[in-house]
């Protein structure tokens, strides 16, 4: 069975400093495709980075790169030089086959 | 605005009543999601359509749910005979892929419908 874990329910960082939030799946599908997402108080689910499976670089998006640790099946998000704007609920999934399935989310608190 | 829209944002209903949701997502996708979020949870999965057809449901769609998406463009989610434990906000994605690939591909989420089972 898929499954997805983040074990920090909340986080804090300092305005400027870089932050890294926890991720660990489990799967049997040799194929598979990491993903994080923010969620402002909002509630819009806000794409920032995919890893595939078979890549071999670490992605990055601006800011935001995924430390991917295949053998630990661990694909953290680091966010460099955190702003206020960052403060939100970050969510890791999975997408194996068609169904993509979520972590319960880690709230990041970023202080001034 | 090009994105992935829902209606109603935001729907009061009392226990027993049907209520239907409505997401639109970017023109050109072909893969469309739905998900359901209780407060202080992830997203869960509900069903996935590929064009028109349905190709997944999440075993928490009992048989009080349904979904459809007639013409491989917008796609309704009906509750009948709500409960209280369905008060959640409902999230519809939707995806480009490309070449009949079942790789993973960047869902676009819409603002959710939230509803709320008195």
């Amino acid at each position: 069975a898929q499954k997805i874990t983040q074990t920090q329910p909340g986080m804090f960082v300092q305005e400027k400093e870089a932050v890294t939030l926890d991720c660990t799946y489990d799967t049997s599908d040799p194929s598979y495709g990491l993903f994080w997402y923010k969620q402002p108080s909002s509630g819009e689910m806000i794409f920032l980075i995919y890893q595939g499976s078979y890549d071999q670089q670490n992605a990055t998006e601006g800011r935001y790169s995924l430390n991917f640790q295949k053998a630990r099946k661990s694909a953290n998000l680091v966010i460099s030089a955190s702003q206020l704007g960052d403060s939100a609920m970050y969510f890791c999934a999975m997408m194996g086959g068609f169904k993509t399935i979520f972590g319960a989310g880690t709230r990041l608190f970023v202080k001034a | 605005d090009t994105g992935v829209s829902q209606d109603p944002r935001h729907k009061i209903t009392k226990r027993g009543q049907n209520v239907t949701f409505r997401c639109d997502p970017i023109s050109e996708h072909n893969r469309l999601y739905w998900y359901r979020q209780t407060l202080g949870q992830g997203p869960e999965f509900l069903t996935y359509f590929q064009n028109e057809a349905q190709l997944e449901k999440s075993r928490l769609l009992s048989d009080r749910f349904s979904a459809e998406r007639p013409k491989g463009s917008f796609s309704t989610l009906e509750i009948q005979h709500t409960e209280q434990g369905d008060s959640a906000m409902y999230l519809c994605a939707s995806s480009l892929v490309r070449g009949g690939t079942s790789g993973a591909n960047e869902q676009f989420f819409g603002p959710g419908t939230r509803l709320t089972v008195l």
